[in-house]
């Protein structure tokens, strides 16, 4: 079975250029989280959906990141413009209930220049 | 508001060598409660878990009891291997709350031949 996909695998763009990551989460799980991981501030929980609907987006850094999920099995986060302060390593986890086991796909390690 | 203190890394150690990270938390209800072991380049994934008090988690020679009285939840394991370098985070889960979880600040464990 599959588990949570991520695409890019890695992006290097340049400041100022619009970024978007996608996500597939695990079939049949209802919540999906986005994470940035930093050295400096390690992992952050930036926004995260219960059944496509956004519950938490407190930790979403300013209004140059979004995030949708126009259905169960996607999801996809923006970043517009993109800055060098974003280079991270950005993470998609999805569960099943509350307080549940997360799972996480590989990451996409952004980089702007 | 819920909450994860980890002893703060990085941990060096030997192969073979015993192996203790602390963690303690802060929550209202009853947490359920995680270890997660991030691998260099990896996503997260989960290592252990307990779901009430007294309960013994236990995974590849890892264990951690979630002990309500001292509200810790301390991972150790008898005889670290190389392959065990990662950085390790401790989490919980509110039941009956909030979907998503709260995360320790991770703790890096090198371990030398």
């Amino acid at each position: 079975d599959a588990g949570v996909i991520q695409s890019p695998r890695h992006e290097v763009t340049e400041m100022g250029q619009e970024v978007t990551l996608r996500c597939k989460p695990i079939s049949g799980h209802n919540s999906l989280f986005w994470y940035r991981q930093t050295m400096m501030r390690g992992l952050e929980l930036l926004i995260y959906f219960n059944n496509n609907v956004p519950i938490d987006d407190s930790g979403m850094p300013e209004d140059r990141f979004s995030a949708k999920m126009p259905n169960a099995s996607f999801s996809t986060l923006k970043i517009q413009p993109s800055e060098p302060r974003d280079s991270a390593v950005y993470f998609c986890a999805s569960t099943l209930g509350a307080a549940g086991e997360q799972f996480f796909g590989p990451g996409t390690r952004l980089t702007v220049l | 508001g819920d909450s994860v203190t980890q002893m703060e890394g990085p941990v060096t150690l030997s192969e073979e060598a015993f192996l203790t990270i602390n963690c303690t938390y802060t929550a209202t209800g009853y947490p359920s409660l995680f270890w997660y072991v991030q691998y260099p380049g990896e996503g997260l994934q989960l290592l252990l878990k307990a779901t009430k008090a007294d309960d013994k988690g236990s995974n590849k020679g890892f264990e951690a009891t979630y002990r309500k009285e001292t509200t810790s939840f301390h991972l150790e394991k008898g005889s670290v291997q190389v392959s065990d370098s990662a950085v390790y985070f401790c989490a919980l889960g509110t039941q009956g709350g909030s979907e998503k979880l709260v995360f320790g600040k991770g703790t890096k464990l090198t371990v030398n031949p």
